[in-house]
């Protein structure tokens, strides 16, 4: 998507180890999200950013961390990887509060073996 | 938040206009009506949004009851590329979080 990116594309990781997600856009928007998304539960927001060092939780937090140094990137860490966090991780940015105007990146999918 | 309730799938042939439904019996006086897609493996896309009104654009029309606890997204003349999920989301304009819930998985076919 114009605007977004996500890296990697792809990772597979080991139990236990750390891995951080990367989202990166070039928009300047002040908001920036991390969902993922499993079969059968949709897309379900993990953090979320309204500012540099501004965050918040969202509903599946736990075992997630996130930070947000310049309004450019917001990284996702999984400090030590479990099996239940193998997913498909999507970024979104937004300028504003309003839910139409959010771009999504084109996902990261993760598998912890 | 409001709930949303949706069919989990649904057929249109191609070319025939596609009637999405959403229920949102608890919805509140300062909730939008947000309808996002999400074509295979890809983020998903803002489609259309409204309060009380129906709403048109490029993409699609959205129908709002009077008393808005029910929606519907129209495709007017659905295509091979419109095969995707549907989610139906409500909440107010202005809030930090956008919540998904399992959405409409549309098939078209030819």
């Amino acid at each position: 998507d114009a605007g977004i990116t996500q890296s990697p594309r792809h990772k597979v990781t080991e139990t236990g180890t750390p891995v951080t997600l990367r989202c990166h856009q070039t928009e300047n928007h002040r908001y920036m999200y991390w969902y993922r998304q499993d079969p059968g539960h949709g897309l379900r927001l993990i953090h979320y950013s309204y500012g540099v060092k501004d965050t918040d939780k969202g509903e599946v937090s736990d075992g997630y961390s996130v930070s947000r140094s310049k309004t450019e990137d917001f990284l996702l860490t999984l400090e030590s990887a479990t099996s239940s966090q193998t997913s498909v991780y999507f970024c979104a940015i937004s300028e504003s509060q309003g839910a139409w105007g959010y771009t999504f990146g084109s996902g990261t999918r993760l598998t912890v073996v | 938040d409001a709930k949303t309730t949706q069919p989990p799938s649904m057929d249109c042939a191609e070319g025939r206009a596609a009637n999405l439904p959403c229920n949102h019996s608890t919805i509140s006086g300062n909730e939008y009506v947000y309808w996002y897609r999400q074509i295979h493996s890809q983020g998903p896309q803002y489609i259309i949004h409204g309060l009380k009104n129906n709403e048109t654009n490029e993409m699609a029309s959205l129908i709002i009851t009077e008393d808005r606890k029910s929606s519907t997204l129209i495709l007017p003349h659905a295509t091979l590329r419109d095969t995707a999920v549907y989610y139906c989301i409500v909440r107010p304009y202005n809030t930090d979080k956008l919540i998904f819930g399992t959405g409409t998985r549309l098939q078209v076919f030819p």
